[in-house]
């Protein structure tokens, strides 16, 4: 079974820094890794996804994933955070085979909140 | 271009009652997903169709919960007797399956309130 597990339910930065969120993934095949971004009252837009290309992603907004195998880990940054960015973030895998085939399960999700 | 469309967006009910959430996908999608969401739970996926025909609803709660996609462009999640525990945002996402594997496209959601 493939599962992500993302590290802190709740992130808090200033206007201007950086930011991380952090999702570490489980997965018995080489894994297609997602991050979503839902903002208040929306529905999920994906931000960004790696499907064994290049392992560094760069999505929409200036947001940047890096997928490290030796690290089961694909987390998510921003140089320079700015108000807008305060949604809540959520980390995916897609199974690629077995009984997981055809889902998109999430993790559950960090929450980033900026601050002026 | 539209995208996926749910309705209705809120809905408040009594225990007891039957509530019938309805979504339209993108055009020409081929996947349908029904996910629900929670504080508890985060998001659980409930059932996903490919061409309309149920592929896996292992994550239906129980047999109150039923999905129906009786055509390429619409498709319903109904529960009856609803219960409080089932008040939860409810979204519907659909996907091309050709190529982009996991690119979701999510409506707004139903967000299902049960007294």
């Amino acid at each position: 079974a493939q599962s992500v597990t993302q590290l802190g339910s709740h992130v808090s930065v200033s206007e201007g820094a950086l930011v991380l969120l952090r999702c570490n993934y489980s997965s018995s095949v080489p894994p297609y890794l997602f991050w979503y971004v839902q903002y208040p009252n929306q529905g999920l837009q994906l931000l960004l996804k790696y499907t064994s290309a290049a392992t560094l992603v760069k999505g929409i907004n200036g947001f940047e994933a890096e997928f490290k195998k030796s690290e089961t880990s694909f987390h998510l940054t921003k140089p320079s955070a700015h108000m807008s960015d305060a949604a809540e973030y959520f980390c995916a895998v897609w199974g690629a085979g077995g009984t997981s085939y055809g889902k998109l399960t999430f993790g559950q999700g960090t929450i980033l909140t900026v601050h002026p | 271009d539209a995208g996926v469309i749910q309705s209705p967006r809120h809905e408040v009910t009594e225990m007891g009652q039957e509530v019938t959430l309805r979504c339209k996908p993108i055009s020409g999608h081929d996947y349908l997903f029904w996910y629900r969401q929670t504080m508890m739970r985060g998001l659980e996926l409930l059932i996903y169709f490919n061409n309309n025909v149920p592929i896996d609803d292992s994550g239906m709660p129980e047999d109150r919960f039923s999905a129906k996609m009786p055509n390429a462009s619409f498709s319903t999640l109904k529960i009856q007797p609803s219960e409080p525990r089932d008040s939860a945002v409810y979204f519907c996402a659909s996907s091309l399956s050709s190529g982009e594997s996991g690119e979701l496209f999510f409506g707004e959601g139903s967000r299902l309130t049960v007294l």
